[in-house]
């Protein structure tokens, strides 16, 4: 069974770069689609984009010029960067891996991270 | 984008109660419509994709319906482990919104 794990970490100051990773266990990262998603403490869920075990990306427009992802197939591990970042950047990250043959929907997530921007 | 909007934002039902909750799409987006389950402090749980296709070990009381802008995911019967949020996502074209959730609490 795959499992999924993110990490990085917890506090990011206001301006700078949050940086995370997604562990993938249990199965390989070829062959899927991963998306990264976060959901603001209380409120709803927000797409941030897919990546490709390829490497092809596909961003959410209102991240696109701050937020990066990269695939690193050899360790199993998904990366995103996401730079200057504010409050509203504050959030709980999750890491998903797409349903075979589909596109957008996720079955299997990680746990989530939660990452506070805060001076 | 596509703009995801459901209905009611939240209810309160009983065990054993038929429960519907609505998703309705700015624009046609054929059966690209996922639903998901989430439990407080817990990842969402993909329950429905392609708008009525039942994810592996999902119970049959779910289900899902619609197409076009229109879908529906119902309980046909309650159980204490549905009290949850709700929510529908579209995967027809990105970013891949979702709607504001759907709260379903113990009446």
């Amino acid at each position: 069974q795959v499992q999924l794990q993110e990490s990085g970490p917890g506090l990011v100051k206001p301006s700078e770069t949050l940086s995370l990773t997604c562990s993938v266990s249990g199965g390989s990262i070829s062959g899927y689609y991963w998306t990264w998603i976060r959901q603001p403490p209380g409120k709803g869920l927000e797409w941030i984009g897919y990546i490709y075990y390829s490497g092809y990306t596909n961003y959410n427009p209102s991240l696109k010029t701050r937020v990066t992802m990269s695939v690193d197939t050899s360790m199993n591990q998904l990366s995103l960067r996401l730079t200057s970042v504010t409050a509203a950047d504050t959030a709980v990250y999750y890491c998903a891996r797409s349903l075979q043959g589909t596109l957008g929907a996720t079955d299997h997530w990680g746990q989530g991270t939660l990452v506070t921007v805060s001076s | 984008d596509i703009q995801m909007t459901q209905s009611p934002s939240s209810l309160s039902a009983s065990v054993g109660d038929r429960v519907t909750i609505t998703c309705r799409a700015s624009q046609s987006m054929r059966t690209y419509l996922n639903w998901y389950q989430q439990k407080p402090g817990k990842a969402p749980n993909l329950l429905i994709y392609d708008a009525s296709s039942l994810q592996s070990g999902v119970p049959s009381r779910f289900s899902g319906s619609g197409s076009g802008t229109d879908f529906t995911l119902t309980i046909s019967s309650l159980q204490p482990e549905d009290f949850a949020t709700y929510y529908c996502q579209q995967s027809y074209s990105t970013p891949f919104t979702f709607g504001p959730g759907t709260k379903v609490d113990i009446k």
